[in-house]
C-alpha cells in the first residue's frame, strides 16, 4: 500500500526566506506525486505534480519540487517566502495500477513571519 | 462559475439525523470522490465513483452512503449523524482520460453534528 508522510505538521518562515516542505511516500511502483495547497476557507488547489520525465517540476506561484527515486522524497521548495504563501500544505501519491486514488499525507501548515 | 461546487458550505445538525451533501460538477469528468478532512489527518477517503455504475468504498465508508445520480451530480449521505462525523468535506472530480490523475476540488462543506 502506498503512503505519504510530511515532516513538520507546522513550519514557519521569515518574508523573504528559502521554504522547504518535506515529503516522503512510498510505493511499490512508479509513482504518480503531487502537491496541493489549501488557503483558509476554501478547497485543495494543484501547485505541481509529478508523473514521468524531469524530476524537477515547477508550479504555481514560484514553488517547485525534485522527485528523488532513491531517497523517495518530493519535497516543495520556494527560493523566496511571500506573505500569500501563508496556508496548508499536502502532498500526495497515486499509484500506477489504474485505480487512480490519492492517498494525501497529513499536512503542513506554512506560516511566514514579517 | 467554480467548476466543482458543493452544498451546503456549512451545516450544523444534531445527533442522529439525516443529512446530505451534494456535489455538481461542470467539468465533464467521469470520476467524483469525496474526502473528509480532520486536522492533523490531512483526508482520507470516504467512497469513490469512476462512472455512474460503478461505486467504491474508500478507507471510511462506515457511517456513510453515496448516490451518484448522473455524471455530474455525487452526494454523500449521513442516515444517523454522531459527533465524530463533524469535519469539513470535500468533493472532488478526476478525469480518466487525461492521465495524469490529478483531482479537483470543490470549495468544502463544513458540518458540524452536536
Amino acid at each position: 500500500a502506498q503512503s505519504v508522510t510530511q515532516l513538520g505538521s507546522h513550519v514557519s518562515v521569515s518574508e523573504g526566506a528559502l521554504v522547504l516542505l518535506r515529503c516522503n511516500y512510498s510505493s511499490s511502483v512508479p509513482p504518480y506525486l503531487f502537491w496541493y495547497v489549501q488557503y483558509p476557507n476554501q478547497g485543495l488547489q494543484l501547485l505541481l505534480k509529478y508523473t514521468t520525465g524531469a524530476t524537477l517540476v515547477k508550479g504555481i506561484n514560484g514553488f517547485e519540487a525534485e522527485f528523488k527515486k532513491s531517497e523517495t522524497s518530493f519535497h516543495l521548495t520556494k527560493p523566496s517566502a511571500h506573505m500569500s504563501d501563508a496556508a496548508e500544505y499536502f502532498c500526495a501519491v497515486s499509484d500506477d495500477f489504474g485505480n487512480e486514488k490519492l492517498t494525501f499525507g497529513t499536512g503542513t501548515r506554512l506560516t511566514i513571519i514579517p | 462559475d467554480a467548476d466543482v461546487t458543493q452544498t451546503p458550505r456549512n451545516r450544523i445538525t444534531k445527533t442522529g439525523k439525516r443529512i446530505m451533501l451534494e456535489c455538481s460538477q461542470t467539468k465533464g469528468h467521469d470520476r467524483m470522490y469525496w474526502y473528509r478532512q480532520d486536522p492533523g489527518l490531512g483526508l482520507r477517503l470516504i467512497y469513490y465513483s469512476f462512472d455512474v455504475k460503478d461505486i467504491n468504498k474508500g478507507e471510511i465508508s462506515d457511517g456513510y452512503s453515496v448516490s451518484r445520480q448522473a455524471q455530474a451530480k455525487f452526494s454523500l449521505s449521513l442516515e444517523s449523524a454522531i459527533p465524530n462525523q463533524t469535519a469539513l468535506y470535500f468533493c472532488a472530480t478526476s478525469d480518466h482520460s487525461g492521465g495524469a490523475r490529478e483531482q479537483f476540488f470543490g470549495p468544502g462543506t463544513r458540518l458540524t453534528v452536536l
